[in-house]
């Protein structure tokens, strides 16, 4: 059975802090996939990154970097000089399908970290 | 920007109600989603369509739960007979299938859905 964790279940930082939210996930599978995804106060869910488990490369885009490590079974996700405008809360999902509506049990998400930037 | 619509952004019904949720999808994708976030938890698959059938479900999508895909471009989500643990934020997604598969579900902003 798949599961993620997302042990932070909210952060709070000043402006122009780095912040990490963490990632544990479990599967028994080889092949599988890791997202973000950001669901600020409006509610919608914005998909932020998709990661399979054959590239453990991390990842940088603007302020945000992912760091995949299958090591640990981990993939955090680093916001660098955080803004007020990134506080929403943040989700971990992990699919064993290339596919990202997911295999047999869709998409499995982690229980979400609100991160709250105060100005 | 192309994106998934959803319909009404907010419904409250009586317990015991059949409740419609309305969704219109990416128009060039194929597979189609439901996910629900009760309020303060994580979000959960529901089901998921393709090829004018179910192809994935969960333990939560039970018999008081079903889909369709009436007239090609609006997929609905039915729930039969409304109970109060049915309170939550029903999300509609839809993903493009095909030899490049970008990897992104796009989802919509949300049906709250409150069962008084």
């Amino acid at each position: 059975a798949q599961k993620v964790t997302q042990a932070q279940t909210e952060i709070s930082v000043v402006e122009k802090e780095d912040v990490t939210l963490d990632c544990v996930y479990e599967t028994r599978d080889t092949t599988y996939y890791l997202f973000w995804y950001k669901q600020p106060p409006s509610g919608e869910l914005v998909f932020l990154i998709r990661r399979n488990s054959f590239d453990e490369q991390n990842e940088i885009s603007g302020r945000y970097s992912w760091n995949f490590q299958k090591s640990t079974s981990s993939f955090n996700f680093t916001i660098t000089a955080s803004q007020v405008v990134d506080s929403a809360v943040y989700f971990c999902a992990l699919s064993e399908s290339q596919y990202s509506g997911g295999g047999a049990d869709g998409l499995t998400f982690g229980k979400g970290t609100h991160l709250i930037i105060q100005p | 920007e192309p994106e998934v619509t959803q319909t009404p952004s907010h419904q409250v019904t009586q317990m015991g109600q059949e409740v419609i949720l309305r969704c219109v999808p990416i128009s060039n994708h194929l597979y189609f989603y439901w996910y629900r976030q009760i309020l303060g938890q994580k979000v959960e698959f529901l089901v998921s369509f393709y090829n004018n059938e179910i192809s994935e479900k969960s333990e939560i999508f039970d018999d008081q739960f079903s889909v369709e895909r009436p007239d090609g471009s609006n997929f609905t989500l039915k729930i039969r007979s409304t109970k109060l643990e049915d309170s939550a934020m029903y999300f509609c997604a839809s993903s493009e299938h095909g030899d490049e598969d970008t990897g992104e579900l796009f989802f919509g902003e949300g049906s709250r859905l409150t069962v008084l």
